[in-house]
């Protein structure tokens, strides 16, 4: 079955600084990747998605890299704010819109103001 | 917008006892999702259901069950619950199309 692996596992940067997590998979049918944000006590929530005949797709401050070939996605936060810090959590896909989701083990971004 | 309730947010139990996990969607989709998270693990899918009294299982179903059988619910079961199915629980649903999963505020389960 699929694998996610997610990297690194805790993160922290300084208010403003980028921020980058990396995601590999293992299963080259896999054609979707949601990234979900979960703050303390909620639940996770998506943040921004990509397909796999794409590869890059942008919303404001967060941006999403996909590379088919090595099998290998990355989110990019850029000018971080505190309200970034979260659990983030990438996952792969086979299926349409999200079905059976392999979800990485997370990072947890500590933005410190 | 999509609402997924879970009846609890917090939950103690007894080992052997037998648990329900439920959740409800009132968006009428047809798939439901039940994971596990645990610190490191990301979320792991238990079980899963595409339709009423359908289910599949996912990845880690030892000890599990569940049922569905009206499309809006969707239970999680501990058989015989044990010290190592203490955790946070999340529930899912997706419908047709191209949407995301939609989580619930998911259930803290302790077993003691």
């Amino acid at each position: 079955g699929e694998n996610v692996e997610q990297h690194p596992s805790t993160l922290s940067v300084q208010e403003g600084d980028s921020a980058v997590i990396k995601c590999t998979y293992s299963d080259s049918a896999s054609n979707y990747f949601p990234w979900y944000k979960q703050e303390l006590g909620k639940r996770p929530q998506l943040i921004i998605d990509i397909r796999s005949n794409v590869g890059e797709k942008k919303d404001q401050r967060i941006a999403v890299t996909l590379n088919k070939t090595a099998k290998h996605f990355s989110l990019h936060i850029t000018e971080t704010q505190p309200e970034d810090s979260a659990v983030y959590f990438c996952a792969a896909s086979k299926g349409n819109a999200g079905n059976m989701l392999t979800f990485g083990g997370g990072t947890r971004l500590m933005v410190k103001p | 917008d999509v609402k997924v309730t879970q009846s609890s947010r917090y939950l103690v139990k007894r080992t052997g006892e037998k648990v329900f996990l439920e959740c409800v969607q009132d968006m009428d989709h047809e798939n439901m999702f039940w994971y596990r998270q645990d610190p490191g693990l990301g979320l792991r899918l238990i079980y899963f259901s595409y339709d009423v009294k359908m289910k599949e299982k996912g990845d880690i179903p030892e000890g599990y069950s569940v049922s569905r059988e009206k499309k809006e619910r969707f239970s999680l079961i501990l058989e015989s619950a044990s010290t190592n199915q203490t955790s946070m629980y999340l529930c899912a649903s997706l419908g047709g199309g191209n949407q995301p999963q939609h989580f619930g505020d998911g259930t803290r389960l302790s077993i003691l």
